[in-house]
């Protein structure tokens, strides 16, 4: 079955460290973004992709790293330089034009302690 | 900018009833309009898409209905049921420009 795997579904970050989350889409979209939700708010973009070697930043960028090396991949690295990483991140994926809606994974819980 | 809201916040209903969920945008240019729901802890399960060029879309007891020129849709959910009971967002689409809402979560008591 066609899909978007996200790993791990819980993640614990230390002060200090950076960590990637995994997305990985067998659906072959060209289109990749990695949103973030915190309770009670909307879905907020970081970043996204429309092909491979190329990404553009959302609306809160700041904090974050993406690569898109692979057409089926779009990890996200949160840094140490994201003063509030605590939140469910959720990857999503799209034909061009997103003319079909969009595709969501199961969602990555990223906890500091 | 694009700006996406949904009323109510929280709605709570007896098993059985009719119900309507709301969603508001602020720019009427659109390509879409998708309703997604969500279990707590869960990902985005895409419910109905909605193209610009149409006025409403149908699955079982689920309908939503797009009027681009007011800025609105509706989720209309016939005979609710408890395994009802989760949050509905609302995203607006614009050439891969997706806008969410916060959501309405939604409790169906049995």
């Amino acid at each position: 079955d066609g899909g978007i795997t996200q790993s791990p579904k819980y993640l614990f970050r230390k002060e200090g460290q950076n960590v990637t989350l995994s997305c990985e889409q067998n659906l072959n979209h060209d289109a990749m973004y990695w949103y973030r939700q915190d309770p009670g708010q909307g879905l907020r973009l970081i970043y996204y992709s429309q092909i491979v070697n190329d990404f553009q930043k959302g609306d809160i960028a700041e904090g974050y790293s993406v690569s898109r090396e692979k057409k089926e991949s779009f990890p996200l690295t949160v840094t140490s330089a994201q003063k509030n990483p605590t939140a469910f991140y959720l990857c999503a994926s799209s034909t061009l034009g997103s003319n079909y809606g969009y595709t969501f994974g199961s969602g990555t819980r990223l906890t500091v302690v | 900018k694009q700006e996406v809201t949904q009323i109510p916040a929280a709605l709570s209903v007896p098993e059985g009833e009719n119900l309507v969920l709301n969603c508001s945008f602020t720019d009427s240019a659109i390509y879409n309009l998708q309703w997604f729901r969500q279990d707590p802890g869960k990902g985005l399960t895409s419910l109905l898409l909605i193209q610009s060029s149409q006025r409403e879309q149908t699955s079982g007891r689920l309908n939503a209905s797009l009027d681009k020129s007011s800025g609105r849709s509706t989720l209309y959910i016939a005979a609710s049921q408890p395994g009802d009971s989760a949050t509905y967002l609302c995203a607006v689409g614009n050439n891969n420009d997706m806008r969410f809402g916060a959501g309405t979560r939604l409790t169906v008591k049995p």
